[in-house]
């Protein structure tokens, strides 16, 4: 069976300071990989989704990036965070032609 | 403009009764359409999806329906438990990478 991990779990980070979450996915192949970003009260906002290694596409202009080194890795980054990028951050694999997003445990970043 | 808005916000109900939530959208194309429930804290995982042809998908106690018509879709939750208690998203496709979240619904369930 499928599985997916996110980690950290929780994280709280000083503005400017940099950023990398790591999310990764067990029992499957080239998988499309989605990085979101949930704000209280707000529906999900997609950051950044993924078809391949290498292969990153970015939904909004942001202070934010990510990388696919592996066929089943995805990292979010940034360099120097912001108290904006606060915020409950999930990670998403699908079968490539799927119809569903299967959603990692997400990882919760404060900025302060 | 594609939108998904669901109602209401957030409801509070005792354990045992039944509740409806809906979800109204104007997504264009219309792939399917999904509700998720969202522990706090936790990730979304999917109690239905459903394409344009299917009006109506049960798992247990979770009825969704969908009237690709009138763009709307319900989530019926039967004899609420307190581990019903979560947000309950609507989350309509357009294909592809398209997709687009309601901000969901908060749901109470009170003993």
């Amino acid at each position: 069976s499928q599985t997916i991990h996110q980690w950290p779990a929780t994280l709280v980070q000083p503005v400017g300071s940099p950023l990398s979450l790591e999310c990764t996915v067990e029992g499957t192949s080239n998988p499309n990989l989605y990085w979101y970003r949930q704000a209280a009260g707000r529906g999900l906002q997609l950051l950044f989704y993924s078809v391949g290694i290498g292969q990153i596409s970015s939904e909004v202009p942001q202070n934010l990036s990510a990388s696919r080194p592996q066929d089943r890795q995805f990292i979010l980054s940034s360099k120097k965070l912001l108290l904006s990028d606060s915020g409950f951050y999930l990670c998403a694999w699908r079968l490539a032609g799927g119809n569903e997003q299967f959603f990692g445990p997400g990882t919760r970043l404060t900025v302060l | 403009k594609n939108q998904v808005e669901q109602s209401p916000q957030s409801l509070i109900i005792l354990e045992g009764k039944n509740c409806t939530l809906q979800c109204n959208y104007t997504v264009s194309p219309f792939s399917n359409l999904r509700w998720y429930k969202q522990d706090t804290g936790r990730g979304p995982v999917s109690l239905t999806i459903m394409t344009f042809s299917e009006n109506t998908k049960s798992n247990g106690r979770y009825t969704a329906t969908l009237d690709a018509d009138t763009k709307q879709s319900s989530l019926h939750i039967t004899a609420s438990q307190l581990s019903d208690s979560a947000s309950y998203i609507c989350v309509v496709s357009r294909g592809g990478f398209k997709t687009i979240f309601g901000a969901g619904t908060r749901l109470f369930v009170k003993a």
